[in-house]
């Protein structure tokens, strides 16, 4: 079946150090991969994506890749701040339009 | 209003109560999704409309009671609920359900507590 694994939380770092969130998935066929980041308070919005292998999705300094060979799309940001923290998601979509999520990794930024 | 907003913010109510939430998506899209986001659990997809007709019903219990009346508004009707269901009802829109690029634009939720 389809499914996404997220490194566990919560993960606490000082302000300007590199970040990575694992993700890994199983999936059938090609799907698209979304992280997602939810603020307190606030739904999920879409971080990045990338739709399919060795693709590079990029935004606010966040980066992930498409690895189909190691059926991974890690998160990472070379430097993070106090207003990155926040609830990251993985995950990738099915067709139907589901979308199948990891559980969640919450980041905590210190300063 | 822009994006997908939902009402109330925060509700509570008794389980014998009656009660609806309400979304709205202004991005033109024609796909609707309800989800319920728990502590400690993944997200969980509970329903799915498609130019106004449910394509998923993820074996939710019947005291949710989805509406989709036109491809803007989606409802969730509520009704003797457990407390077991309080948690954060999310809304979301996508272009349609065809397709694996679509990505979802999401509401702010609904904190919903069963007392």
């Amino acid at each position: 079946g389809n499914s996404v694994t997220q490194m566990e939380g919560p993960v606490t770092l000082s302000e300007e150090v590199f970040l990575t969130i694992n993700c890994t998935y199983t999936a059938t066929g090609y799907p698209s991969l979304f992280w997602y980041v939810q603020y307190p308070g606030e739904g999920l919005q879409l971080l990045l994506k990338a739709t399919k292998a060795d693709d590079k999705g990029s935004n606010k300094g966040f980066e992930a890749t498409y690895r189909k060979e190691t059926t991974s799309f890690h998160l990472e940001k070379g430097s993070v701040q106090v207003s990155d923290s926040a609830v990251y998601f993985c995950a990738l979509a099915v067709y139907g339009g589901k979308l199948i999520f990891g559980q969640g990794t919450e980041l905590s930024v210190k300063p | 209003e822009t994006g997908v907003t939902q009402t109330p913010r925060h509700l509570v109510m008794g389980m014998t109560n009656k009660k609806s939430l309400k979304c709205e998506q202004h991005l033109g899209h024609n796909a609707m999704y309800w989800y319920k986001q728990s502590a400690k659990k993944p997200l969980e997809l509970m329903f799915v409309y498609n130019f106004k007709e449910q394509t998923e019903n993820n074996s939710v219990p019947s005291r949710f009671s989805p509406e989709c009346p036109n491809s803007s508004h989606l409802f969730l009707h509520l009704h003797t609920l457990q407390p077991e269901d309080s948690a954060l009802y999310l809304c979301a829109s996508s272009p349609s359900t065809s397709g694996l690029s679509y990505e979802q634009y999401f509401g702010p939720g609904t904190r919903l507590t069963v007392t």
